[in-house]
C-alpha cells in the first residue's frame, strides 16, 4: 500500500493566497484527520471525518480554514486568505475504522506564508 | 495548562543507554495513552499503546501508565542510533471519542555513537 498521500509537499505562497492541501487516504480505511504541527503548539487536530461525514471540526482555528472530503479517497483543506501564522506542517492521517484505531500519518505538507 | 505536558528535550545520551522519556497530563478522563515516533520530515507513526495503568512491553520498549499519578513514561533500553527522533505521547476519553487524540509537545531524542 501506498500510505497516506498528500500534495505538495511543499508549498511558499504569500499572505492572501488561497491554500488548498490534499490528501488521498489509505484504500479502505474511512476515517480522516487534519492535523497542524508547529514548534510553539505541537501537534493539534483541526477536524476529522467518519465516512466522508464531518464529526469534529473544534480545532479549526477560525473561518479563514476549510476542510472538505467529497468521497472516499479524497480530502482538501483550505486556507483563505492565507496569513504567516498558519506557516505550520500539516499532516493528514487515516485509520481503518471508529473507535480506537491507529492513525496512519501522512509525510505532512510544509506550508510557508510569507 | 496545556491538558498534556511533555519536556520537548533536546535530550542527547550515548548509544546503549536506558532512556526515560515521559509525560503528565491534567484530565482524568483520559483512560487510553499512546507513544508515537517521528522521525525527522516525517509523520509520526505509532510505536505503543496501552490502556489503564501498569506496564506494557515490546521489545526494547516499555511503556508505563500511573493514572493516579497522571504520568505516563516510556522506557527504550539498549538504545540504538535508529531510536533518535522525536517521541510524542497522545491520549484520548474513551473509544467513542477514541479519535480526537491529545498530543504531548514532543520529545526530540538523540542517540550518539
Amino acid at each position: 500500500d501506498a500510505g497516506v498521500i498528500q500534495s505538495p509537499r511543499h508549498e511558499v505562497t504569500e499572505m492572501g493566497q488561497e491554500v488548498t492541501l490534499r490528501c488521498k487516504p489509505i484504500s479502505g480505511h474511512n476515517s480522516l484527520f487534519w492535523y497542524r504541527q508547529t514548534m510553539m503548539r505541537g501537534l493539534e487536530l483541526l477536524i476529522y471525518f467518519n465516512n466522508n461525514v464531518p464529526i469534529d471540526d473544534s480545532g479549526m482555528p477560525e473561518d479563514r480554514f476549510s476542510a472538505k472530503m467529497p468521497n472516499a479517497s479524497f480530502s482538501t483543506l483550505k486556507i483563505q486568505p492565507s496569513e504567516p501564522r498558519d506557516s505550520a506542517v500539516y499532516f493528514c492521517a487515516s485509520s481503518p475504522r471508529t473507535g480506537l484505531e491507529t492513525q496512519y500519518f501522512g509525510p505532512g505538507t510544509r506550508l510557508l506564508v510569507l | 495548562q496545556k491538558e498534556v505536558e511533555q519536556d520537548p528535550g533536546p535530550l542527547s545520551v550515548p548509544e546503549g543507554a536506558i532512556v526515560s522519556l515521559n509525560c503528565t497530563y491534567s484530565n482524568s478522563a483520559f483512560q487510553y495513552f499512546m507513544w508515537y515516533r517521528q522521525y525527522s520530515r516525517k509523520g509520526p507513526e505509532l510505536l505503543m499503546y496501552t490502556y489503564s495503568s501498569g506496564n506494557k512491553e515490546d521489545g526494547r520498549f516499555t511503556a508505563q501508565v500511573d493514572k493516579s499519578s497522571k504520568y505516563i513514561s516510556l522506557f527504550i533500553r539498549d538504545s540504538q542510533p535508529s531510536d533518535s527522533a522525536t517521541y510524542l505521547c497522545a491520549m484520548t476519553r474513551s473509544p467513542q471519542g477514541a479519535q480526537k487524540l491529545v498530543f504531548g509537545q514532543g520529545t526530540r531524542l538523540t542517540i550518539n555513537p
